[in-house]
């Protein structure tokens, strides 16, 4: 089945940084890759997400790169704020029923 | 903003003890999705259902029964409980209007077998 590997396991950095958050899968045909955060104390909540027809998306702060070729994908967050220390999810789905695999996480803690 | 509620929130219970975990969701959702959260693994999907009387067997089965009655209503179930089953567990729906592939999830329960 679908194997969904994140790097790095965990970060931390000043307030006002920029991060990168790497993402892969292995089922090619897995097509809609949504990411979640959970703040600490918090239930998961959805961020943003890309299709496979889709090279990048941008909401906000946050820029996701998808490449279908190498199934890698990226997240980069800029301008942190201590408001975004979380463990960010990364998720892979083939498009039935919503059923998503998820990556292990990576825990963000940014420092004021 | 959809709403899952899970009970309990903390259960403790010793090995080859019976244990329901509860969800409801008051959203007209039509699936709805048992997760397990452990440290270096994330989330891995125990069991799912796009319906009432629906059951689809997940990543990580073994061990666990779920029900569907209703809509609203998903129980994840552990009859033999065992030390290997502690963990963080998570009830997630999706499947309502514009935002249909959006995963809501519950705050959680946290389930200690002795």
């Amino acid at each position: 089945g679908e194997q969904v590997e994140q790097l790095p396991s965990s970060l931390i950095v000043q307030e006002g940084a920029s991060v990168l958050i790497n993402c892969s899968y292995t089922d090619s045909a897995s097509v809609y890759f949504p990411w979640y955060k959970q703040e600490p104390g918090k239930r998961l909540q959805f961020i943003i997400d890309i299709r496979s027809n889709m090279e990048r998306k941008q909401t906000q702060r946050l820029t996701l790169l998808f490449d279908k070729k190498t199934k890698h994908l990226s997240l980069h967050i800029t301008a942190t704020q201590p408001g975004d220390s979380a463990i960010y999810f990364c998720s892979a789905s083939i498009g039935s029923f919503n059923k998503l695999t998820f990556g292990a996480g990576t825990r963000l803690a940014v420092c004021p | 903003e959809a709403a899952v509620t899970q009970s309990p929130r903390n259960k403790v219970t010793v090995t080859g003890g019976n244990v329901t975990l509860s969800c409801r969701q008051t959203n007209s959702h039509n699936y709805m999705y048992w997760y397990r959260q452990d440290t270096g693994h994330g989330l891995r999907l125990i069991h799912y259902s796009y319906g009432a009387g629906n059951l689809q067997i997940g990543d990580v089965p073994d061990g666990y029964k779920a029900t569907r009655t209703t809509q609203e209503d998903f129980f994840l179930l552990l009859e033999l409980a065992s030390p290997s089953q502690t963990s963080l567990y998570f009830c997630a729906s999706a499947g309502g209007g514009r935002d249909q592939n959006t995963l809501y999830f519950g705050a959680g329960t946290r389930l200690s077998v002795l």
